[in-house]
């Protein structure tokens, strides 16, 4: 069964400008989580999609967004980039996130330099 | 590989000795807890978990220890390996929304010589 990937892997951008990240889950997985890597502030929580309905978010501005479709692949979109948006952007996916965190797998990430 | 913090407590061991990794948690609420372990370039992998009405959860090398009177949570690791180097995260979640919402440790990096 392939993992979770996640494209693209490595992404530069200048301030101001957006971004949109996308997420493929595990086959069969209709759960899907988004999570921000950073050195000065460690890994946090962005948000969660299950059944293309977003069911827990993080402490994020607005200017963090997502969505996910009927297949159960995500996107997160980032609008008018900050210095501070430079991160590595994980996704992560399960098949029920209401029972544990067990059958959660993580991608390897993609990692966006703001400019 | 990926950088995933600087100035991480790191804990050397030699390999075949035991590692004990410890996390402070914040929240009195929190009623789930997971340990993570994370490799160069890669993203997280889940080691073990244990829930609040526990105190102590064993697996295949590794135990993890809980105690909610302190809001303290331990990561024991046997008769530690090369492979085991890596950056453990703890993360303590509350259930909301039919799920959980996690809010994660800082990290510490291991590093096992041979």
């Amino acid at each position: 069964k392939a993992g979770v990937t996640q494209t693209p892997r490595y992404l530069i951008k200048t301030r101001g400008q957006q971004v949109t990240l996308s997420c493929s889950p595990i086959s069969g997985h209709r759960s899907v989580s988004w999570y921000q890597q950073t050195p000065g502030q460690g890994l946090q929580f962005l948000f969660e999609y299950f059944s293309e309905t977003q069911r827990n978010k993080g402490n994020f501005p607005g200017r963090f967004s997502g969505r996910q479709f009927s297949n159960s692949r995500s996107e997160m979109n980032v609008s008018t980039l900050e210095l501070g948006d430079s991160a590595l952007y994980l996704c992560a996916s399960s098949s029920d996130p209401g029972t544990g965190k067990d059958g959660q797998y993580f991608g390897p990430g993609t990692r966006l330099t703001v400019t | 590989g990926e950088s995933v913090g600087l100035h991480l407590p790191t804990l050397s061991v030699q390999e075949g000795d035991n590692s004990i990794i410890n996390c402070a948690y914040s929240n009195s609420a929190s009623d789930y807890f997971i340990w993570y372990k994370q490799e160069s370039g890669k993203g997280p992998q889940f080691i073990i978990d244990i829930r609040s009405n526990m105190d102590k959860r064993q697996g295949q090398r590794v135990t993890v220890l809980l105690n909610k009177t302190v809001k303290h949570l331990s990561l024991q690791i046997a008769a530690t390996q090369p492979g085991d180097s890596a950056v453990y995260f703890c993360a303590e979640n509350i259930r909301t929304g039919g799920s959980y919402i996690p809010t994660f440790g800082r990290g510490t990096s291991l590093i096992v010589h041979p």
